[in-house]
């Protein structure tokens, strides 16, 4: 079946702009996770949601960062006010539940590059 | 804390050599799952292995082979006779406990490159 989509797969803002990334998990799948991956920290936990729960923040760097998830399936992370520091590839994950076991399928990413 | 560390940041063989990734991790928990992710030059992350804390069988799938030492907290990766599509950045991560932090620890990653 189809795997985890992201889109725009390439992001190009000026500083001070706000972006919008979207993530569709694998149909079925209940939990959403997003992460970060840059040259200077690696991969890094964002954000992930578990059904109609709260999600869990804790890995979100600042609150010009946010996230929501619509109708337990698509979600969308914005970030307000770019900077620089936030050039990175962002990318989705879905499992078909939340807890270790359950193995996390990623997507190909959206690379953003803040100018 | 958990931690995963990939001390090999670059590894360059010839094709058909043998070549082992090493992982070793830190965490406080008794369960916990250890995963091997693929990152060829096209970007996604691919999921090769899973492993949780009370099974230390190696794995073979294939030229792949996986070998989890909870005495050394390794959880180390051997590609047999590598091929050129064997190339790619290949990530350790883990995940701790049954309930409670959902997210993946990942190591910097090891960039593999197999010559012809």
């Amino acid at each position: 079946g189809a795997g985890v989509s992201q889109s725009p797969s390439n992001k190009v803002t000026e500083k001070g702009k706000d972006v919008e990334l979207r993530c569709d998990p694998i149909s079925g799948h209940t939990a959403l996770y997003w992460y970060r991956q840059s040259l200077g920290q690696g991969l890094e936990f964002l954000i992930y949601f578990q059904g109609n729960s709260a999600p869990d923040k804790s890995g979100l760097p600042s609150d010009r960062f946010s996230a929501e998830r619509t109708g337990g399936s698509v979600s969308t992370l914005t970030i307000q006010r770019t900077q620089q520091e936030d050039s990175a590839v962002y990318l989705c994950a879905s499992s078909l539940a939340v807890g270790p076991k359950y193995t996390q399928y990623f997507g190909p990413g959206t690379r953003l590059t803040v100018l | 804390a958990q931690k995963v560390t990939q001390a090999q940041t670059e590894i360059s063989v010839v094709e058909k050599e043998d070549v082992t990734l090493d992982c070793v991790y830190e965490t406080r928990d008794t369960t916990y799952y250890l995963f091997w992710y693929k990152q060829p030059p096209s970007g996604e992350l691919v999921f090769l292995i899973r492993r949780n804390s009370f099974d230390e069988q190696n794995e073979i799938s294939g030229r792949y082979s996986w070998n989890f030492q909870k005495s050394t907290s390794s959880f180390n990766f051997t590609i047999t006779a590598s091929q050129v599509v064997d190339s790619a950045v290949y990530f350790c991560a883990l995940s701790e406990g049954i309930q409670g932090a959902q997210k993946l620890v990942f190591g910097q990653g090891t960039r593999l490159t197999i010559n012809p």
